[in-house]
C-alpha cells in the first residue's frame, strides 16, 4: 500500500463548477500537507500548504486537512480553463525532514 | 538566470550507456532532490541531499548515483541505463520552508 493515495482521474468538469480533489494517507507522522499544480511538460509548482488539521483559503482555492481521517482535500471554486492541469498532493513529516511524499496526481480538465 | 535549471531537457540514450543529468540552483538552498515521474506512480524520490557532501537514498535509488561537491549543483548519473529508467526526471530544491522549487524536467528515453 502506498503512503499517499490519490485518484489519478482524469476529471473533466464544465467551466464555473466546483472541483473537489482528494488524497488519503497512511502515515500519521505527516504534519505538512501541500498541493502542487503541474501544467503539461512543466515542473510542479506549489499551490497551497497547510500545517496540521484545518482549512486554508486562498482566492478560489481552499485546502482542508482532516488528520483524524487521514484525508486531505482541495476545492476549486468558479473553475476556469486555466485551472486545467495535474494536481498533486504532497506531504512532509516536519522541518528538518525535508522529503516530500507525493500522490500520483489527478489530471483535471475544465471545459469552456 | 535565477532559479533552478536542468539540462538537458531531452535525452535519448542506448541501454548500457552512462548518462548524467545536471541540476543547478542559484538560491543556495540547502536541500536538493531528484524525483522521477511515471504514469501511475507520480513523483518518486530517487536521492536527496541536505548539504554539500551529504546525500541519502530515497524510495527508488537503485541504478542511480549522485554527488554534491558544491551547494548549487546536484548531478544524477545513471551508471548503466536500462529501459525501465525511461522517465521524466525532476530536480528540486528547498531551504526549510514548505515549498520545494522544481526544475522544468529532463525527459529521458532509453532505447
Amino acid at each position: 500500500q502506498k503512503e499517499v493515495e490519490q485518484d489519478p482521474g482524469p476529471l473533466s468538469v464544465p467551466e464555473g463548477a466546483i472541483v473537489s480533489l482528494n488524497c488519503t494517507y497512511s502515515n500519521s507522522a505527516f504534519q505538512y500537507f501541500m498541493w502542487y499544480r503541474q501544467y503539461s511538460r512543466k515542473g510542479p509548482e506549489l499551490l497551497m500548504y497547510t500545517y496540521s488539521s484545518g482549512n486554508k483559503e486562498d482566492g478560489r482555492f481552499t485546502a482542508q486537512v482532516d488528520k483524524s481521517s487521514k484525508y486531505i482535500s482541495l476545492f476549486i471554486r468558479d473553475s476556469q480553463p486555466s485551472d486545467s492541469a495535474t494536481y498533486l498532493c504532497a506531504m512532509r513529516i516536519n522541518f528538518g525532514n525535508e522529503k516530500l511524499t507525493f500522490g500520483t496526481g489527478t489530471r483535471l480538465t475544465i471545459i469552456p | 538566470d535565477a532559479g533552478i535549471t536542468q539540462s538537458p531537457r531531452y535525452k535519448i540514450t542506448e541501454t548500457g550507456r552512462q548518462v548524467t543529468l545536471m541540476c543547478h540552483q542559484t538560491w543556495s538552498h540547502s536541500y536538493m532532490f531528484w524525483y522521477r515521474q511515471d504514469l501511475g506512480h507520480g513523483l518518486r524520490l530517487i536521492y536527496y541531499s541536505a548539504a554539500a557532501d551529504i546525500t541519502d537514498k530515497g524510495e527508488v535509488p537503485d541504478g542511480y548515483v549522485v554527488s554534491r561537491s558544491k551547494t548549487e549543483n546536484f548531478p544524477l548519473t545513471l551508471e548503466s541505463a536500462t529501459r525501465s529508467q525511461t522517465s521524466v526526471y525532476f530536480c528540486a530544491s528547498s531551504d526549510l520552508t514548505p515549498e520545494a522549487f522544481f526544475g522544468q524536467g529532463t525527459r529521458l528515453t532509453v532505447v
